[in-house]
C-alpha cells in the first residue's frame, strides 16, 4: 500500500468526455506531481505544485488541467483528450518545495484509456 | 540532459542470484535515485545516494557512484523472485527537475 492514494485506478473515456483523476495524500508534503507513463517508458513530468501553487508546466497541452485544492489533494482535469493520451497516470509527493530532489512518494496511477 | 541512461535494457536471472544494474548520466548532479516499479504500479523510492557519497546499502541493495566516470550501479544480492520489476534511476540537480532514465526490466526466475 502507498502513502499516496490516487482514484480511480481504472478510466475509459471518449474523446468528447470530461474526467477528473483524483490524488490524495496526508504525509505533510508540500510538493505534489502529475507523471505521465507509457509502457515500458519511465515517467515523464507534466507538472509541479509547490505550496499549492503551480510552479512547472512542462508544455503540456491545455486539455489537461491542473488543480491544487488544498495541500493534500491534487486533480488533473481531462477534456477533448486523444487516443494518443491513453497512458498511466501517476501522482506522487516530497518534501520540501519540489526541485529539492527529496524522495519521490507515487500512489499507483490511473491507467486511462481514450477511445 | 542530466538524464539517466540504464544498461542493461532488460535482465533475466535465477533465484539466488545476484542483479546488477547501470546507470550513466551527462551533467553534475547532487544526487541520484533508484526507483522500482512492479508491473502496473507506482514506483518506489529504494535509494538514495549524494554526489560526496560512493557507496551507500540497504539491505540487499547495494547502491555506488562514481561521479567522475558520471555512472552508478544498483546490487541487488540473492535475488527473490518478488525482485522482478522495472528499476529507474533518477538524477538531480538542486533547482531542476529530476530526470528518469529508460529503465531495466528484471526477471528473477525460480
Amino acid at each position: 500500500d502507498t502513502e499516496v492514494t490516487q482514484t480511480p485506478k481504472h478510466l475509459v473515456m471518449g474523446m468528447t468526455n470530461k474526467k477528473s483523476l483524483k490524488c490524495e495524500q496526508h504525509m505533510g508534503h508540500r510538493a505534489m506531481y502529475w507523471y505521465k507513463q507509457k509502457a515500458k517508458k519511465p515517467p515523464e513530468l507534466m507538472f509541479v505544485y509547490s505550496y499549492e501553487k503551480l510552479s512547472i508546466n512542462e508544455s503540456v497541452p491545455s486539455r489537461f488541467s491542473p488543480e491544487c485544492p488544498n495541500s493534500s489533494l491534487l486533480n488533473l482535469h481531462l477534456h477533448a483528450l486523444q487516443p494518443e493520451d491513453s497512458a498511466l497516470y501517476l501522482c506522487a509527493s516530497s518534501q520540501g518545495r519540489g526541485r529539492t530532489n527529496s524522495p519521490l512518494h507515487f500512489g499507483n496511477g490511473t491507467r486511462l484509456t481514450v477511445t | 540532459s542530466q538524464q539517466g541512461e540504464e544498461d542493461p535494457q532488460a535482465l533475466s536471472i535465477q533465484e539466488g542470484e545476484n542483479a546488477t544494474m547501470n546507470c550513466s548520466y551527462k551533467t553534475s548532479i547532487n544526487n541520484l535515485q533508484w526507483y522500482r516499479q512492479n508491473s502496473g504500479r507506482g514506483l518506489v523510492h529504494l535509494i538514495l545516494i549524494r554526489s560526496n557519497e560512493r557507496e551507500k546499502h540497504s539491505g540487499r541493495l547495494r547502491v555506488t557512484l562514481d561521479t567522475s566516470k558520471k555512472s552508478s550501479s544498483l546490487l541487488i544480492t540473492a535475488s527473490r523472485a518478488a525482485d522482478t520489476a522495472s528499476y529507474f534511476c533518477a538524477t538531480g540537480a538542486y533547482g531542476q527537475n529530476f530526470v528518469f532514465g529508460p529503465g531495466t526490466r528484471l526477471s528473477v526466475l525460480p
